[in-house]
């Protein structure tokens, strides 16, 4: 069993609609939850990263953290063609020296 | 554009070669990280240098190998190439204890015919 689990889709939905995200995990000791972006071969993009378990919004992005369920979502608003893009979802404990363990990757694509 | 720069962009070369890919972390940074990135693999952590010294390590083959300099640039070598090496290798940065705040940069296509 991966220590991150994410559906790599694709999903595929229309413009202005509401998309969600997840990510399961089973290493109890993440503490940092990151999501990145990633255009087709290019270098993923951070788009916001939480500490524990709750909720932090940036503008049409919201992350979710439920630490109890090991389980983490983003979740776009009004998403829009240009948001077309996989996503990756990511996690590391606190503390010393270690490193990322990030999800496969789910693809999107939002059709306008 | 997240700052950090990669060279070359794209890299060809035969069997049994050794190359070297480059990374020029964001300016301040202090820590930076190597990935391997294939179809079927995903994104596979390989090493992480912090100032200059190995920090932690993945699942990086003996094959390869890779130091950052005092100037924090970071190299990354691979050496006795298979087929099975060709991918996107991506480097990293982040500023100093926040790995969980990595901004990547464009990425080497690394092909082995």
């Amino acid at each position: 069993q991966k220590e991150v689990e994410q559906d790599p889709g694709p999903l595929s939905v229309p413009e202005g609609a509401i998309v969600s995200l997840n990510c399961t995990y089973s290493n109890s000791a993440f503490q940092y939850f990151m999501w990145y972006r990633q255009y087709s071969r290019k270098g993923p993009e951070l788009l916001m990263y939480t500490y524990s378990s709750g909720n932090k919004e940036d503008g049409r992005f919201t992350a979710q953290v439920d630490k109890s369920s090991k389980y983490i979502s983003l979740f776009i608003r009004d998403s829009q063609p240009s948001d077309s893009a996989t996503y990756l979802c990511a996690m590391i404990g606190s503390g010393g020296y270690q490193k990322v363990t990030f999800g496969t990757g789910t693809k999107l694509q939002v059709i306008p | 554009d997240s700052g950090v720069t990669q060279t070359p962009k794209h890299l060809i070369t035969a069997t049994g070669q050794r190359v070297t890919l480059r990374c020029s972390p964001r300016s301040g940074d202090l820590s930076v990280y190597w990935y391997q990135q294939s179809l079927d693999q995903g994104l596979q952590f390989l090493i992480q240098y912090y100032n200059g010294e190995e920090r932690a390590k993945g699942n990086i083959l003996e094959r390869f190998s890779a130091q950052q300099f005092p100037d924090l640039h970071s190299e990354l070598n691979l050496s006795s190439l298979e087929l099975g090496d060709s991918a996107l290798y991506f480097c990293a940065s982040s500023p100093a204890g926040t790995s969980y705040e990595q901004y990547f940069g464009p990425g080497t296509r690394l092909t082995v015919t």
